[in-house]
């Protein structure tokens, strides 16, 4: 079965910062991942994500990951943080056998002034 | 519609009243989930439908969780018989086919039982 674990539930960066969330897989077949981020009292919002092809994808708001398979890690990175960054981001995997997205436990990502 | 349409946005009931909470799936998109998400925690799926099979009910934490999904389009999650552990925003999403490009997710419905 297919699983993702990010780890530091709590990032904290100072603006204009590099932002780095990490997140890392587990899966037996060429893994989809994606990268979805929640505002307060919102839902999730698709940041990027990876099928196939170039292992760098890029996202909105500036956001990129990029897909080591030899790490089986997938983290996302934004050059120079922006207040508006602050949310919480959720990594997930796709599963082929049950049709579905399993998520990892999300970042909680706060800029500091 | 142009989004994924959840009603409401909030929702207070007491414990042991039963609740419906509703989810409006973007047109012409085949399957449906729901998850919960309570304070704190990451998403737990509960129940997924995909066009006119039976629905994948294997996240649903008891009897007392059940929903439908009428005319492939307009889901609706019941609780019965409310407890305070299911005081949680729960999250409807639709997609294109299997989800394999992703979920478009609603705002989410915050349920408190008090």
């Amino acid at each position: 079965a297919q699983s993702v674990t990010q780890l530091g539930s709590h990032v904290s960066v100072s603006e204009g910062a590099l932002v780095l969330l990490r997140c890392n897989y587990s899966s037996s077949v060429p893994p989809y991942l994606f990268w979805y981020v929640q505002y307060p009292n919102q839902g999730l919002q698709l940041l990027l994500k990876y099928t196939t092809g170039a292992t760098l994808v890029k996202g909105i708001n500036g956001f990129e990951a990029e897909f080591k398979k030899s790490e089986t890690s997938f983290h996302l990175t934004k050059p120079s943080a922006h207040m508006s960054d602050a949310a919480e981001y959720f990594c997930a995997v796709y599963s082929f056998g049950n049709e579905k997205l399993t998520f990892g436990t999300g970042t909680r990502l706060t800029i500091i002034p | 519609g142009a989004g994924v349409s959840q009603s409401p946005s909030n929702k207070v009931t007491e414990k042991g009243k039963d609740v419906e909470l509703r989810c409006d799936p973007i047109s012409g998109h085949t399957a449906l989930y729901w998850y919960r998400q309570s304070l704190g925690q990451g998403l737990e799926f509960l129940i997924y439908f995909q066009g006119n099979s039976a629905p994948d009910k294997s996240g649903l934490p008891s009897d007392r969780f059940s929903a439908e999904r009428t005319g492939g389009s307009v889901s609706t999650l019941t609780i019965q018989r409310t407890q305070q552990e299911d005081s949680a925003v729960y999250l409807c999403a639709s997609s294109l086919d299997q989800g394999m490009g992703g979920y478009t997710f609603g705002s989410g419905t915050r349920l408190t039982v008090v």
